[in-house]
C-alpha cells in the first residue's frame, strides 16, 4: 500500500521569502511519480510540479523546486519569492501504476 | 479547450435518496477517478476505471457505485447506504504513466450536502 505523510498542517511565510513544505512517502513500487498540487479557496486542484522517480535531477518550475531524496523517500517543495497568490492548501501525492495517493495537506499562509 | 466537467457544482440530498454526480472529460484519457475530500483528510479514492466497462474499488467504496459505459463519462452514484455523504467530490482523469507531461487533471468538484 502507498502512504503519503505531510507533517506540517500549516506553514506561514512572508511575501518575498522562501518556504519549504515537507513530504515523505512509502511505496513498494520501483517506478512511480511524485507531485505537488495546489488547492486555492476555489478548490480547483492545480498541478504545481512533477517528479519522475527514476530521474536523479530535482524538478523545477519557475519559483517552485523540489528536493527529492529517493533513498529517504522524501519529497519537499521549496517556494521562492513567495507571493500572496501562493496562499493555498498544498498536497503531496504519489502515483504508482494505477492510482494517486495524497497526503493530508499543508495550509500555506502568506503575509504581506 | 480540453478538460473535465463536473456537475452539478452543488447538490443536496435528502435522507434515503440516491444521487448521481456527473463527470465528463474530453482529454481522451483512458483512466478516470473519483475522490472524496473531507476537512483534514486530504483526498481519498472512491473508485477508479482504467478502461471502458471496467472499474475497481478504491479505499472508501462502500455506499458508492459507478459505471463506465463511455470513455468520456464516469458518473458516481451516492447511495442511501452511504451514511455520511456530506463532502466535496472530485473527479480526475489521467493518460498512461510514461506519457509526456503525465499527471492527473481534476474537475472543479461537486459539493454534496445531506439535508
Amino acid at each position: 500500500a502507498q502512504t503519503v505523510t505531510q507533517s506540517q498542517p500549516e506553514m506561514s511565510v512572508q511575501e518575498a521569502e522562501t518556504v519549504t513544505l515537507s513530504c515523505t512517502y512509502d511505496t513498494s513500487e520501483s517506478d512511480y511519480y511524485l507531485f505537488w498540487y495546489k488547492q486555492p479557496p476555489s478548490r480547483q486542484m492545480i498541478l504545481v510540479i512533477r517528479q519522475e522517480a527514476y530521474k536523479q535531477q530535482n524538478a523545477t518550475e519557475n519559483r517552485f523546486s523540489v528536493n527529492f531524496q529517493k533513498a529517504a523517500k522524501s519529497f519537499s517543495l521549496k517556494i521562492s519569492d513567495s507571493q500572496l497568490g501562493d496562499a493555498a492548501m498544498y498536497f503531496c501525492a504519489q502515483a504508482g501504476y494505477s492510482t494517486l495517493t495524497f497526503g493530508k495537506g499543508t495550509m500555506l499562509l502568506v503575509s504581506p | 479547450d480540453g478538460g473535465i466537467t463536473q456537475s452539478p457544482k452543488y447538490l443536496f440530498r435528502k435522507e434515503g435518496q440516491n444521487v448521481t454526480l456527473s463527470c465528463e472529460q474530453n482529454l481522451n484519457h483512458d483512466a478516470m477517478y473519483w475522490y472524496r475530500q473531507d476537512p483534514g483528510q486530504g483526498l481519498r479514492l472512491i473508485y477508479y476505471s482504467q478502461i471502458v466497462n471496467d472499474f475497481q474499488k478504491g479505499d472508501i467504496a462502500e455506499g458508492y457505485s459507478v459505471s463506465r459505459e463511455k470513455k468520456e463519462s464516469f458518473p458516481l452514484t451516492v447511495t442511501s447506504a452511504q451514511k455520511n455523504p456530506t463532502a466535496f467530490y472530485l473527479c480526475a482523469s489521467s493518460p498512461p504513466p510514461g506519457t509526456q507531461d503525465y499527471g492527473y487533471t481534476f474537475g472543479s468538484g461537486t459539493r454534496l450536502t445531506v439535508v
